[in-house]
């Protein structure tokens, strides 16, 4: 079974310019996570789809940073424009999303993303 | 605040066993997980442990949970080069994950 696909893998681009992350995640997972890792850190949950609607959005800075799950399945994350500390690697996860069992995380390669 | 607190490094040579602890903060977390990343990798899980329990063990890996004191920890039994990585704890509520700040495991040959 595959699992979460994410690409690009590495992203270098110069600040104030545009980038979309994309994630296809494992088939049969209703909820999708953004996270955003910071060198020597955790994950930090971004937001939270289940099935197209965004259900947690809180640490999103929704200044620059936008995301969508259109049909329920792939989903984009954006920053425009980007800004230098936004230099960090993009995780996706996906989960069942079953609140009564355990809901575990599998998580893609990620996006490096260096900003200029 | 939400903190998990982690050590950031240990360094153990091959054959030993290496402990990694990890204090989380949410004492109505449901189960708490371990995860590896390698370089340049995402997060791979490598086991969980229920609430209700205070050990478990998976072939060359154990955890163990006091919930009294909010600690868990992952031991590594016979620990190889290729355990060489970070390791993450994570708590959970409904849904969120929060992670630790990671222990980078090096292992020396």
């Amino acid at each position: 079974e595959a699992g979460v696909v994410q690409s690009p893998r590495y992203k270098i681009i110069e600040k104030k310019q545009p980038v979309a992350f994309w994630c296809n995640p494992i088939s049969g997972h209703n909820t999708l996570y953004w996270y955003l890792q910071n060198l020597g850190q955790g994950p930090e949950l971004l937001i939270r789809y289940e099935n197209e609607e965004a259900v947690d959005d809180s640490q999103l800075p929704k200044d620059r940073f936008s995301a969508e799950r259109l049909k329920g399945v792939d989903s984009t994350l954006k920053i425009q424009p980007a800004e230098l500390g936004d230099s960090a690697v993009y995780l996706c996860a996906s989960s069942l999303g079953d609140p009564f069992q355990k809901d575990t995380q599998y998580f893609g390669p990620g996006t490096r993303l260096t900003v200029l | 605040g939400e903190d998990v607190e982690q050590s950031l490094f240990l360094s153990v040579r091959e054959g030993d066993s290496s402990v990694i602890n990890c204090t989380y903060t949410d004492s109505s977390s449901t189960y708490l997980y371990w995860y590896k990343q390698e370089p340049g990798a995402g997060l791979q899980l490598l086991t969980y442990i229920f609430s209700n329990m205070d050990m478990k063990q998976d072939q060359r890996l154990t955890v163990l949970l006091n919930k009294k004191d909010k600690h868990l920890s992952l031991r590594i039994a016979d620990t190889q080069t290729g355990d060489s990585a970070i390791y993450f704890c994570a708590e959970t509520g409904t849904y969120k994950y929060i992670f630790g700040t990671g222990t980078r495991l090096k292992v020396l040959a």
